[in-house]
């Protein structure tokens, strides 16, 4: 069955501190990944996505994420955590046809302590 | 920057309404999305639909229906609402199958 994980159901992290987030997925092929950050009462904004080539992905807000093939993960990383990082990530994939068949993680809550 | 708008931020309603959810997008995108978002669930789809007057069922449709009468509007309706539709709806439009967008969602209880 296809699915995401995300282990992390919350982390607390130090500003100034780096931060990576973990995102596992089970998918027939290759999909298209995602990772969108939703700030406190706001929808789904896209952080960054992959869908072939360099497996290091730049994103916006200074965060990438890196595509491992052969351990099925896409995990995000922030070098240097700032206060307004607090927000829920979620992980994302999708096959390379529609955007209907999309399977969304269940979420990391970000805190970040000042 | 697009734009994609519900019309409320938070409603109440009572068991057994009929509730429409109202979103509009300005870009003009073939696609439009409606998800619900619940704690350690993430998103799940409940329709969506890739042109005017069509509409395909998501994951989890029952209980909801959807009206898509012109390109920017996509509504969703509970028929009658019940207490286990509490929850946050996030609408969304995208182009392609590369990205969605979304607005700032409605997050709706019904008592």
């Amino acid at each position: 069955a296809q699915s995401v994980t995300q282990p992390d159901i919350h982390i607390t992290v130090s500003e100034g501190a780096s931060l990576e987030l973990r995102c596992n997925y089970s998918y027939g092929a290759t999909p298209y990944l995602f990772w969108y950050v939703q700030s406190p009462g706001q929808g789904l904004q896209l952080l960054l996505k992959y869908f072939s080539g360099d497996t290091l992905v730049q994103g916006i807000k200074g965060f990438e994420a890196e595509f491992k093939r052969s351990q099925s993960s896409f995990n995000l990383r922030k070098p240097s955590v700032h206060w307004s990082d607090a927000a829920e990530y979620f992980c994302a994939v999708g096959p390379k046809t529609s955007y209907d068949k999309v399977i969304f993680g269940p979420g990391t809550s970000l805190s970040v302590i000042p | 920057d697009v734009k994609v708008t519900q019309s409320s931020r938070y409603l109440v309603k009572r068991t057994g309404e009929k509730v429409f959810l109202e979103c509009v997008q300005d870009m003009d995108h073939e696609n439009m999305f409606w998800y619900r978002q619940d704690p350690g669930l993430g998103l799940r789809l409940i329709y969506f639909s890739y042109d005017v007057k069509m509409k395909e069922k998501g994951d989890i449709p029952e209980g909801y229906s959807v009206s898509r009468e012109k390109k920017e509007r996509f509504s969703l309706i509970l028929e009658s609402a019940s207490t286990n539709q509490t929850s946050m709806y996030l609408c969304a439009s995208g182009v392609d199958n590369t990205e969605a967008f979304f607005g700032q969602g409605t997050r709706l209880t019904v008592v």
